[in-house]
């Protein structure tokens, strides 16, 4: 059974770079059935897709987001990571890892981290 | 970008009665080669991940419970717990997956009353 487990500054500053950090245990994340993804969901609100990427490094970003978002894979640590520059509070969400896994021809979210919450404040 | 509205916003139901939910999307999420609909369901419980529920608007998950079932197709979903339990209290999203980006509902809460 895969787990995801975010890690990273619970608090960053307006304007600086938010780093987060998801270790997958229980699967190798070098394979060919899965992307890894993140997804935010601000206190209280809905969830919001912001990207996923292949073993292989391909990535895809949600438009909203893009210009501001870097997503790397590291596969010899098994993990894969975030970075979200030039935050605002408007970026204040609980941060999920999730992986995405083909049903037939689809792809949906089918296993998740538990998340963590980044404040961005002064 | 697909834009999907849920309704109600919330809800509450009396337990082993019925909660139904709704979902619509703003473009159709049928593709016609496979007939089938880019249409997911996730749970999320309090202080927890969204959990997948069905994918394909009507497929359960794996050990997903038979109270739970989907229907709809092209661009109206819904969401049916037939018999509501109290583990059930959740939050509930729909989520389409039929383009990029993948976007979600806004969500409905279900309470008991």
């Amino acid at each position: 059974q895969v787990q995801l487990q975010e890690s990273g500054p619970g608090l960053v500053k307006p304007s600086e770079t938010l780093s987060l950090t998801c270790t997958v245990s229980g699967g190798s994340i070098s394979t060919t059935t899965y992307y890894w993804s993140w997804i935010r969901q601000p206190p209280g609100k809905g969830l919001e897709y912001i990207g996923y990427i292949y073993y292989s490094g391909s990535t895809n970003y949600n438009p909203s987001l893009k210009s501001r978002v870097t997503i790397s894979v590291d596969t010899s640590k098994n993990q894969f990571s975030l970075k979200l520059s030039s935050v605002t509070a408007a970026d204040t969400a609980v941060y999920y890892c999730a992986r995405r896994g083909r049903r037939g021809s689809g792809w949906v979210f089918d296993s998740w981290g538990q998340g963590t919450l980044v404040t961005v404040s002064s | 970008d697909i834009v999907m509205t849920q309704s109600p916003d919330s809800l509450a139901v009396s337990l082993g009665e019925r909660a139904t939910i709704n979902c619509k999307s703003s473009q159709n999420v049928l593709y016609s080669s496979n007939n089938k609909n880019y249409l997911a369901w996730y749970q999320q419980k309090p202080g927890q991940p969204p959990k997948l529920l069905i994918y394909w608007a009507s497929i359960r998950e794996t050990g997903v419970p038979d109270r739970f079932s989907g229907s709809g197709s092209g661009t109206d979903f819904t969401l049916t717990i037939s018999s509501l339990q109290a583990e059930d209290v959740a939050i509930y999203y729909c989520q389409q997956y039929y383009t990029t980006p993948p976007t979600f509902g806004q969500g409905t809460k279900v309470e008991i009353k």
